[in-house]
């Protein structure tokens, strides 16, 4: 049973391009959640979908982030005209329906110059 | 202010020596659950408390969660180099989402 699949692992992006971030969550895992670790820094929430609904974001910042979780295929964390404190790495992590421990991906890290 | 404290931030201990992790909530926890993370990598769960007064062990590593069920301890025995590496706490609240602490850079030298 493969676990969460994130890619890519490494991204570089120039100031001012887009990011897309993919997450496939475990089989039989409906929730996803997206992290975002700062260097030296703890992982903060950014959002928690289930397929098709944004349940919780209050952890996006309000503009250029984006997130969605379609009915088929990966879940994608979205970041348009990327700055450089967007340099940080992102994790995804997956639930089964009734919750319990999260399981999480290796992480896309992203580096903007 | 943080919601979810760890102490220490770092820790660096000679290999063999035990050492304790603290994680306090400023909330009642719904859950609390430890990760690991080795540098540059992702997160291993190792273990989740969910009453008041539990205590779980897997090999050398033993966690507790308080009677009030708002701090946690993790303690590791006989501590090795493979330890080494990140702890993160998560807290659950009546939230459908994990909130985690700042974390603890543990280092094991020889």
């Amino acid at each position: 049973n493969a676990g969460v699949m994130q890619n890519p692992r490494h991204l570089v992006r120039r100031r001012g391009q887009e990011a897309r971030l993919r997450c496939s969550p475990m089989k039989g895992h409906s929730h996803v959640y997206w992290y975002r670790q700062l260097p030296e820094e703890g992982l903060k929430f950014m959002v928690y979908l289930q397929k098709e609904n944004i349940i919780d974001e209050s952890g996006m910042p309000k503009e250029r982030f984006s997130a969605e979780f379609p009915k088929e295929g990966p879940s994608i964390l979205r970041i348009q005209q990327v700055v450089r404190g967007d340099s940080a790495a992102y994790f995804c992590a997956s639930s089964p329906p009734l919750r319990g421990e999260l399981f999480f991906g290796e992480g896309s890290r992203l580096t903007v110059l | 202010s943080q919601e979810l404290e760890q102490s220490p931030q770092s820790l660096i201990v000679q290999e063999g020596k035990n050492l304790t992790i603290n994680c306090t909530s400023s909330k009642t926890l719904y859950g609390l659950y430890w990760y690991k993370q080795k540098y540059g990598e992702g997160l291993i769960f190792l273990m989740m408390l969910q009453k008041g007064g539990e205590e779980k062990s897997h090999e050398k590593i033993t966690a507790k969660l308080d009677e009030k069920k708002q701090q946690s301890s993790l303690h590791i025995t006989a501590s090795q180099p493979s330890h080494a590496g990140i702890y993160l706490c998560g807290a659950e609240y009546n939230t459908d989402k994990l909130i985690f602490g700042t974390g603890t850079r543990l280092q094991v030298f020889p």
